[in-house]
């Protein structure tokens, strides 16, 4: 069975303190690895899509990296507005159009 | 940039009602999917669309019926609700073959009394 695992649950950093959000996947065969973001009462929105081990995107201060157990999300001196919920999924090789969410890490980033 | 669009942010219906909600995508995607999200349990897949007229079963399909007439409209269907199926529900849009992204919507709150 496909499984997705984040962590931690809830992560709080001062503004300004790096870190990182761990995804963690099981799946028989990887199409793509996604990284979500959603504020609360609001749909998530889009960040990354990763394909490969290897990979690597960044946007402003995020920056996600893909192996072939885990993706990472480094968040480099965040501010308040970097609060939210992060969510990971995966597209396995099976179910092309199906995506199998983690739960989340929600990051609370204190001014 | 890929807009998806639900007809109502907040909802309030009672017990027994049929309830519908309505989602619409401007980006010509062929796959459509219709998720519920409840604390705790995270994301989970109720049903989803691949092509006009077509739907298949998610992980929760029980207690709702999909519709999808025309390629960009899908809609969700709650024969007859029940409190249990208070929750946000989402709507999301893939383009298919290229990749499996999904955009996703603004999201409805539903609450049924």
């Amino acid at each position: 069975e496909d499984q997705v695992t984040q962590s931690p649950e809830a992560l709080r950093l001062q503004e300004g303190e790096s870190s990182s959000l761990n995804c963690s996947y099981t799946v028989s065969g990887l199409r793509g690895l996604f990284w979500y973001r959603q504020d609360p009462g609001k749909g998530p929105e889009f960040l990354f899509t990763l394909y490969s081990a290897g990979e690597e995107k960044e946007k402003e201060r995020l920056k996600a990296t893909l192996t072939k157990k885990e993706s990472f999300l480094h968040i480099t001196a965040p501010k308040p507005e970097d609060s939210a919920t992060y969510l990971c999924a995966v597209s396995p090789s099976g179910s092309a159009r199906q995506l199998t969410f983690g739960s989340g890490t929600q990051l609370t980033v204190l001014p | 940039d890929v807009k998806v669009t639900q007809s109502s942010r907040y909802l309030v219906k009672r017990t027994g009602e049929k309830v519908f909600l309505e989602c619409v995508q401007d980006m010509d995607h062929e796959n459509m999917f219709w998720y519920r999200q409840d604390p705790g349990l995270g994301l989970r897949l109720i049903y989803f669309s691949y092509d006009v007229k077509m739907k298949e079963k998610g992980d929760i399909p029980e207690g709702y019926s999909v519709s999808r007439e025309k390629k960009e409209r899908f809609s969700l269907i709650l024969e007859s609700a029940s409190t249990n199926q208070t929750s946000m529900y989402l709507c999301a849009s893939s383009l298919a073959g290229v990749t499996d992204t999904q955009y996703f919507g603004p999201g409805t709150r539903l609450t049924v009394l």
